[in-house]
């Protein structure tokens, strides 16, 4: 389909990782990025991975990217209540435009 | 180095006006893409400019349009305002057309029509 998807709501514990799924649609897609959104705010870039690699560590957070499956993922390691907020991959399309999931609204609970 | 910014941060206007909005993309970056973001659709693509060219346009009407000047700065009009135009509108700049990578986004204009 034409559809970025991801799963809606992800609920962890203070301390522990998150991980946040992503299923992409474009094949030829050479970026995928991560997303963070806080209520009443514009979107944050936490990273971004190229389609011919299949792991990124940044601090925190790591990526990985299964091109096969078009399965993009991010992991948050010692999740914080700070990471609280709504995480958006998109795929960068080959005309040059992003396309977004829905959004996966993590809540960390203390 | 100053980030993506959007002027004005909020606005409200009724049905049938239009609105201009502003966006300054990051010192050095060419690209600037417009989004809007609802809570029903989601983020989707409005259009995008590069040295003054629009280089991709999303699936919206034709009340939709933009530009670009000669030192990046992009803005979007919104004609005959409907309801259903109320949103979060984003733009995004990053280096320039094939070059991706960092795809940066202003903290957005919230458009309320009534």
């Amino acid at each position: 389909g034409e559809d970025v998807e991801q799963s809606l709501f992800l609920s962890v514990r203070e301390g522990d990782s998150s991980v946040i799924n992503c299923t992409y649609t474009d094949s030829s897609s050479t970026y995928l990025y991560w997303y963070k959104q806080e209520p009443g705010a514009g979107l944050q870039l936490l990273t971004y991975i190229f389609s011919n690699m299949d792991m990124k560590q940044d601090q925190r957070l790591t990526v990985l990217l299964n091109k096969k499956d078009k399965h993009l993922s991010l992991r948050i390691a010692d999740t914080q209540t700070g990471d609280s907020a709504i995480y958006f991959c998109a795929e960068l399309r080959s005309q040059g435009n992003l396309i977004f999931g829905k959004g996966t609204k993590l809540s960390v609970k203390p | 180095k100053a980030g993506v910014t959007q002027t004005p941060r909020y606005l409200i206007k009724t049905r049938g006006q239009q609105v201009t909005l502003s966006c300054s993309p990051i010192s050095g970056h060419r690209s600037v893409s417009w989004y809007q973001q609802t809570p029903g659709q989601g983020l989707q693509f409005l259009f995008e400019y590069f040295s003054e060219t629009q280089r991709n346009k999303g699936n919206f009407p034709g009340r939709f349009s933009g530009r670009q000047f000669s030192n990046s700065r992009s803005e979007m009009n919104v004609s005959t305002l409907e309801l259903g135009d109320s949103a979060l509108y984003l733009c995004a700049s990053s280096l320039g057309a094939g070059i991706a990578g960092d795809q940066y986004f202003g903290p957005g204009t919230r458009l309320l029509v009534l």
